[in-house]
């Protein structure tokens, strides 16, 4: 079983459109992060999110904590095919001696 | 900010050799640093925690005597894969712990591809 769960697993949308990515677990953590990763590489990081309710901006995405710290979204507005990669949130348990994982979503903006 | 250089990027073995991964935090100190195995269209599976100066923690089901790690300075892990056979063939990417708008977050190296003939 994930402790993370995140879907869509698997989004394909023209240049332009909007979407929504969730991450959600059982869990509370006490951070949450979200990084992109591209084809043969490591995953980057985009964004932490650390008090419930909290709402960050990166131009055009925007990245929601939940009230509870057990959810996340990720909103991304007029997708580019920049955009294009796989993303996932992840979140440290145990005294921060772990990381773990959301199932990833591969996001595929078509131009 | 943070970098964490993994080499090498991409490795093509014979079956039954032994591979050796390094990865290194350029800039900072890393106690810990962890390595994750991703397979192709999935997420980061974590395979072991490995902490300077002392025994890597193993993920339950990761063979400790197949995934060598060694985290020998503060610096430095490194994964040794023994005796490779074409199951182990995967992207392994290393990580290390650091600190991001007040919280720990992951800086990872750029990963390494390994085929095992």
């Amino acid at each position: 079983t994930q402790l993370l769960e995140q879907s869509p697993q698997f989004l394909s949308i023209q240049e332009g459109e909007n979407l929504t990515v969730y991450c959600n677990s059982s869990s509370v953590f006490s951070s949450l992060q979200w990084y992109r990763q591209e084809p043969g590489e490591g995953p980057v990081l985009l964004v932490t999110v650390v008090t419930g309710g909290e709402v960050k901006k990166l131009k055009r995405l925007t990245f929601q904590f939940g009230d509870a710290r057990k959810d996340s979204s990720l909103h991304i507005t007029a997708a580019q095919p920049g955009d294009t990669g796989l993303y996932l949130c992840a979140g440290p348990i145990y005294n921060f001696n772990k990381f773990y994982f959301g199932s990833g979503t591969k996001l595929n903006v078509k131009p | 900010g943070a970098v964490v250089s993994q080499h090498p990027s991409r490795v093509i073995c014979k079956s039954g050799t032994s591979v050796k991964i390094e990865c290194r935090s350029l800039d900072f100190q890393a106690t810990t640093m962890f390595w994750y195995r991703q397979f192709p269209k999935q997420s980061l599976m974590l395979m072991a925690t490995s902490n300077e100066g002392s025994k890597a923690t193993y993920e339950q089901g990761v063979e400790k005597d197949k995934f060598l790690i060694n985290h020998a300075s503060l610096t430095l892990s490194t994964l040794t894969v023994t005796s490779a056979h074409p199951e182990d063939s995967s992207f392994y990417i290393c990580s290390a712990r650091g600190w991001d708008s007040g919280a720990n977050v992951l800086t990872f190296g750029a990963g390494s591809r390994l085929t095992v003939l």
